[in-house]
């Protein structure tokens, strides 16, 4: 079955350490999405890709960084630069041209700084 | 002002009550989403919704294009219904991005 996985589920990283979070994805989509998410807020946009090798900053990109060199992939590096890291972060990814509604939602990893 | 608006913030209810949840969008859209977060779990997709109504078991939602208004109902409410939930909207308008509402803390008391 296809689907959009994130990996792993719950992260614990050292302040001031880089960490990458997984997202892939197995449905051909082109646009591929992270999130983020504090207590009592909205999901975030920090980075957006719609193309291989193409990607847009969202609202929140700073201390962020992605890559997106292949269709499949999109993982996004939290930086020692980004101040309060720990966050849910979620990755979404979707088909173009079918106005979102072949959109799938990864299930989240919750990244903790100590 | 978020783009989308999620009302109530927060809902406690009795097992066996009726459960609203509305969504207002600000624009038009292409998609409207309705997802479910557990404490400490990830994101569970429920509906897609471009028009009409959808209904899985005791969770119905519907949208109405004109108002810019989509609705999620919980009939005959459980403990374990308790959850975020999550309204997201898709369209031209929105850069052909996703935009979250803030989300409702529903629980459900037996």
């Amino acid at each position: 079955d296809g689907g959009i996985t994130q990996s792993p589920k719950y992260l614990f990283r050292k302040e001031g350490q880089n960490v990458t979070l997984s997202c892939e994805q197995n449905l051909n989509h082109d646009a591929m999405y992270w999130y983020r998410q504090d207590p009592g807020q909205g999901l975030r946009l920090i980075y957006y890709s719609q193309i291989v090798n193409d990607f847009q900053k969202g609202d929140i990109a700073e201390g962020y960084s992605v890559s997106r060199e292949k269709k499949e992939s999109f993982p996004l590096t939290v930086t020692s630069a980004q101040k309060n890291p720990t966050a849910f972060y979620l990755c979404a990814s979707s088909l173009t041209g079918t106005g979102g509604r072949k959109a799938f939602f990864g299930q989240g990893t919750r990244l903790t700084v100590v | 002002k978020n783009e989308v608006e999620q009302s109530p913030q927060n809902l406690t209810a009795q097992e066996g009550e009726f459960i609203t949840i509305n969504c207002s969008y600000s624009v038009g859209i292409s998609a409207l989403h309705w997802l479910q977060q557990h404490p400490g779990g990830g994101i569970v997709s429920l509906f897609m919704l471009s028009s009409g109504k959808k209904k899985h078991g005791r969770l119905i939602a519907t949208i109405n294009i004109q108002e810019k208004h989509s609705s999620l109902h919980i009939t005959a409410s459980h403990p374990r219904d308790s959850a975020v939930y999550i309204c997201a909207a898709f369209g031209l308008e929105y850069g052909n991005k996703l935009v979250f509402g803030a989300g409702t803390i529903l629980r459900v008391k037996s």
